[in-house]
């Protein structure tokens, strides 16, 4: 299995602050035929399913706000939030979907 | 705007067989994966495993001698069975679909609670 091991666990950022979650994968998740990570981030609320914000590492989802963004290559991958509000407070994934079993990450809890 | 809504027992004692289903509506199966994850109490998201529309599934290995997901496209609904369940699988399961097979997962049911308990 690819293990996806986020850092930090937690997260406290002031509102208007940058907040910055990493994901490491165990081994590449470069998909040869078309050169894209497979790799995509989830946010959750409390109470909530998860939402869709990246995919392809860097692909931001329909009528996601533009200060989520994505980047990275490779096997280290990053998720941003340029300028925080206070709806974004939740549990952020990121997943693997290059093999089976489509790992996720650990989650990331981020407060203000 | 698809809608998935999971439903089942909520309760299920142990070495018994979970079954779930997943009701879509606004749109088809055809074309999309359509995938189960769960969630255990205070914890991580946890892939089953998916259906494609053509009927071929694939499972987490965890799982695999145990789970089974169906599709039924003239009732537009997929199942998830899970076998011999212990505590540990108590969660709660989201039914999802995946656009394509190099997209995430788009859209998510609520989730349904399923406690595995005597």
């Amino acid at each position: 299995d690819i293990v996806m091991t986020q850092s930090p666990d937690s997260l406290a950022v002031s509102l208007g602050e940058r907040a910055t979650v990493n994901c490491k994968s165990s081994q590449t998740i470069l998909y040869g035929s078309n050169n894209k990570p497979y790799l995509s981030w989830y946010q959750q609320k409390p109470g909530q399913p998860p939402k869709l914000l990246i995919y392809w590492a860097s692909a931001r989802e329909s009528g996601v706000p533009d200060r989520f963004s994505g980047s990275g290559s490779g096997t280290s991958f990053t998720l941003t939030i340029s300028s925080l509000q206070p709806e974004d407070v939740a549990v952020y994934y990121c997943q693997q979907y290059y093999s089976v079993p489509h790992t996720f990450g650990q989650g990331t809890k981020l407060e203000i | 705007q698809v809608h998935l809504q999971e439903s089942g027992p909520g309760l299920v004692k142990p070495s018994e067989t979970l079954s779930l289903t997943c009701t879509v509506s606004g749109g088809s199966l055809s074309g999309y994966f359509w995938t189960w994850v769960r969630q255990a109490p205070g914890k991580g998201l946890e892939w089953i495993g998916y259906i494609y529309s053509s009927g071929s599934s694939t499972y987490n290995p965890s799982l695999r001698s145990r789970v089974t997901i169906s599709a039924d496209t003239s009732t537009n609904q997929f199942s998830l069975r899970l076998n011999s369940v212990t505590t540990e699988d108590t969660a709660k399961y989201y039914c999802a679909r995946r656009r394509t097979s190099s997209s995430g997962i788009d859209s998510w049911g609520q989730g349904i609670l399923v406690i595995v308990s005597s």
